[in-house]
């Protein structure tokens, strides 16, 4: 079936930092890609989407790249914050119905 | 100010006993989610709609049930028959099954 694989956490990084999350997964067809991000005891925030190979979906300084031949969905970001510590969630979509494929998540913590 | 409300934010109920939880959408959308997050872990689905009148099971449907009698609103009812209510629980809104999904702020339920 449909999965998502992220990397273990928790991610600690320093203030200002390089950031990557790594995000792979299988789904069968072409799956709109997500990434969501969960801070403590709220709902989940739309971070980007990318909805077709090599798309780049952006925002908040935060990058993902839709890599159909490897089937990942990386999230980078090039200097965290300190108000980045969330957990992050990749999310491929089934496109017949509409379900998003969660995987455990990844905390990042940042330190300042 | 469009959204997504669930409410109430904290539940407690005793073991035996029914409960339905609130999910309310402003944003004229045609599909309506319900996840389940348990500690540490990824959303698991346990109901979607993507029309009024129509609901179908998601991965975790057993113990559970819903209605979508307005467009508007999607409320759960967990049953006695959930052995492991306790989670925090997601209702999610998108305007088709196949585009992004926004999350309402969440309830917790506690069941003793």
């Amino acid at each position: 079936g449909n999965s998502v694989t992220q990397m273990e956490g928790p991610v600690t990084l320093s203030e200002e930092a390089f950031l990557t999350i790594n995000c792979t997964y299988t789904a069968t067809g072409y799956p709109s890609l997500f990434w969501y991000v969960q801070y403590p005891g709220e709902g989940l925030q739309l971070l980007l989407k990318a909805t077709k190979a090599d798309d780049k979906g952006s925002n908040k300084g935060f990058e993902a790249t839709y890599r159909k031949e490897t089937t990942s969905f990386h999230l980078e970001k090039g200097s965290v914050q300190v108000s980045d510590s969330a957990v992050y969630f990749c999310a491929p979509q089934e496109s017949n119905t509409g379900k998003l494929i969660f995987g455990q998540g990844t905390t990042l913590q940042v330190k300042p | 100010d469009g959204g997504i409300t669930q409410s109430p934010k904290y539940l407690f109920r005793k073991e035996g006993q029914n409960v339905t939880l609130s999910c309310e959408q402003n944003l004229n959308h045609d599909a309506m989610y319900w996840y389940r997050q348990d500690p540490g872990q990824g959303l698991r689905l346990i109901y979607y709609s993507q029309i009024v009148n129509d609901f179908q099971k998601g991965d975790i449907a057993e113990g559970y049930s819903v209605s979508r009698e307005k467009k508007e609103s999607f409320p759960l009812t967990v049953t006695s028959a959930q052995k492991n209510p306790t989670a925090f629980y997601l209702c999610a809104s998108s305007r088709t099954g196949a585009n992004e999904q926004y999350f309402g702020p969440g309830t917790r339920l506690t069941v003793t």
